[in-house]
This record gives structure tokens, sequence and C-alpha cells, in this order.
């Protein structure tokens, strides 16, 4: 079956202890994207990738690191995880680079609460 | 810059009737535009775009959107709307001509009354 899946799916932590969220798609897509989605803010894009060691910042990348070493892997890296940076996050994929394949598809969601 | 704009937070409409979830947005290349959905705790799916050709696109679920070059709009429209159709709707931009970023609205819940 073709899909993105995050892992983990729950995080509770606490303020400064690095976490990741790992980020897979199955579908050999070149572009993946993070996001954030918060309460009357939509989502917003935190980094994307058009393909394995190119990366680029989306609108709200502060605090956030990602890597790209393999076609089907995204991870998003908080390094010092903050308050604020409690939200949910999507991860995402799609053919971008091939004309008429944009549509993204989204993973089901990782839901972080940092103390 | 890109931006979008979706103006009302909530949308009510009777089982039966048409609804419209409007969108505008600013970009300064060409605009690909996309609407999204999002049910109670899941992840977003594609409803429907629009790269180029005909301004009426149709999409899943029997959504259509109209794009309208002139008033910078992609309203999402349905002739008669489901109860199943109460979910979260999120217009999305992208510069055709620039980056591969993303810019998506705030959202729109709407409310499908039986």
């Amino acid at each position: 079956e073709a899909q993105v899946t995050q892992n983990p799916r729950y995080l509770i932590t606490v303020t400064g202890k690095k976490l990741t969220v790992t980020c897979s798609q199955n579908m050999n897509h070149e572009y993946m994207s993070w996001y954030r989605q918060d309460p009357g803010l939509g989502l917003r894009q935190i980094y994307y990738s058009m393909n394995v060691e190119v990366t680029d910042k989306g609108d709200v990348p502060e605090g956030y690191k990602v890597s790209r070493k393999e076609k089907r892997n995204f991870p998003l890296i908080l390094e010092s995880p903050s308050p604020n940076q409690t939200s949910l996050y999507f991860c995402a994929s799609s053919l971008e680079g091939a004309p008429g394949q944009e549509t993204q598809y989204f993973g089901p969601g990782t839901r972080l609460l940092v103390l | 810059a890109q931006s979008v704009a979706q103006p009302e937070d909530q949308v009510n409409v009777a089982e039966g009737n048409p609804l419209t979830v409007k969108c505008t947005y600013s970009v300064s290349g060409n605009p690909y535009l996309f609407w999204y959905v999002q049910y109670p705790n899941r992840g977003l799916q594609f409803l429907l775009k629009y790269i180029t050709g005909d301004n009426l696109v149709k999409g899943s679920y029997g959504f259509e959107a109209e794009f309208n070059k002139s008033q910078t709009s992609f309203h999402l429209k349905k002739p008669s709307a489901l109860v199943s159709d109460s979910a979260l709707y999120f217009c999305a931009v992208r510069d055709g001509s620039g980056t591969y970023k993303y810019i998506f609205g705030t959202g729109t819940r709407l409310k499908v009354l039986a």
C-alpha cells in the first residue's frame, strides 16, 4: 500500500531533550516536506527536500533540522525542543518535479507536547 | 511573497444545499492552487488542483473549484452538501515559476447540518 509513515505518533518530552520524528514513504517520491499545524494558523511548512541531499527552508524553519540521506526517508530533528514547538506535525511527499504530479500525500501526523 | 487567505473560519450549510468555501491567493508567478481536506484525527487528503488549462477544476467527492485570475480566487464548491462533507478544508498555493515552497491557508471548518 502506497503510504507515508511517521513515528512516533504521539510524543511527550521536556524542554531541551533532543528528539527525532521519522518520516518514510514507499512511493519513490523525490519531494518530501514537513509541516506543523497549529490552531488558527493552519499548516506552515518547516522544510522541504527536492531530492537526496537537497533541502530548503519553508516558512518556519527556526529550531528544526532535517536531513535527506536516502530518497525514502526525511527525518525532522529538534535539537533543543521548546514549549512553542508543541504542535501537530505532518510529513508529506510528492512527485513534485514531474508535471501534473504535484499532489502531496500526507502522513497521519505526530502530536508533540514539549513541557 | 506568496500568501493565501481563507476569510471564513467556519461555514455552516444545510444538507442538500450548495456550499462554497472561499480562498484568495497572492503569488508573483504562475499560481499552482490546491484544496486539501482533513477529517478528524486524520492527515490531509488531496481534493483537487489547478495548474494550467480549464479554469473549472473537478475533483474528488463531487467537489469543484474555479480559478479566477482577475480576482485571484480559487473558491471550492459543491452543488449539494452531505453531512459527511463536514471537515476542515485547506487551500494551498505554490509559485509555479519559482520555489517549491508551499503556503497553506488557515483552514475553514465546514459544518453540514442534517
